[in-house]
């Protein structure tokens, strides 16, 4: 098992510019979460799908959309980057039970000058 | 909306010396789960507590919920190079298992 995947790894954009996040998991997991990750400031919720054709907003979703392609994957996009979106993003994926154990990938390193 | 504070945000210590970390809740939580991110990696899972008051050990690191569910910590006795890392705290919320995560505590060991 791969476990959760993400592409790319680093990533470069000119403000303006547009990008898809990739994101896949090979676990059967029915929920799927993105978040972002600045110095001092932790992990934030940016979108979440708890189900294949669900997509809900977290704390900070403005400048992004999202899509639950199936119920593997899950994408991030950005539409016209700006500089404040230069972060780490992180997409993560939990099974349905008690323990709410979230699995992460490897994450994405964006930079948007 | 809920909100989960974590102290300290950094902490130094010497190779051999005991770590706490904390973490508080605005909210009662109906559990709390802990991760470590090494750094340049992702949070990897630890543990998660349940119970009102519960202590959960895993080898040199012990996790402890609070009476009240409000509150948690975490111990590492005699810290080794390979505990260096971000630890964050993390409460669930909504219906899709979402997480609120603290703002993690970054340890430092020095050899």
């Amino acid at each position: 098992n791969a476990g959760v995947t993400q592409t790319p790894k680093f990533q470069v954009l000119k403000t303006g510019q547009s990008m898809t996040l990739q994101c896949a998991q090979d676990m059967n997991h029915n929920s799927m979460y993105w978040y972002r990750q600045d110095p001092g400031m932790g992990l934030r919720l940016i979108y979440y799908s708890a189900s294949e054709g669900t997509t809900d907003k977290g704390e900070v979703p403005n400048g992004y959309n999202v899509s639950r392609l199936n119920k593997r994957e899950f994408s991030l996009r950005l539409e016209s980057a700006a500089p404040s979106q230069t972060s780490v993003y992180f997409c993560a994926s939990a099974h349905a039970g008690t323990l709410i154990e979230q699995y992460f990938g490897p994450g994405t390193r964006l930079t948007v000058t | 909306g809920q909100q989960v504070m974590q102290i300290p945000q950094y902490q130094h210590v010497q190779e051999g010396e005991d770590f706490t970390t904390y973490c508080n809740s605005s909210t009662t939580l109906s559990n709390i789960q802990w991760y470590k991110q090494r750094p340049g990696g992702h949070p990897v899972f630890l543990i998660q507590l349940v119970k009102s008051g519960e202590v959960k050990k895993q080898k040199r690191l012990t996790f402890q919920f609070g009476e009240a569910k409000k509150n948690s910590s975490l111990h590492i006795t005699a810290t080794q190079t390979t505990d260096v890392g971000t630890y964050f705290c993390a409460g669930p919320f909504g219906s899709a298992r979402q997480l609120t995560f603290g703002s993690g505590t970054q340890l430092t060991v020095l050899p």
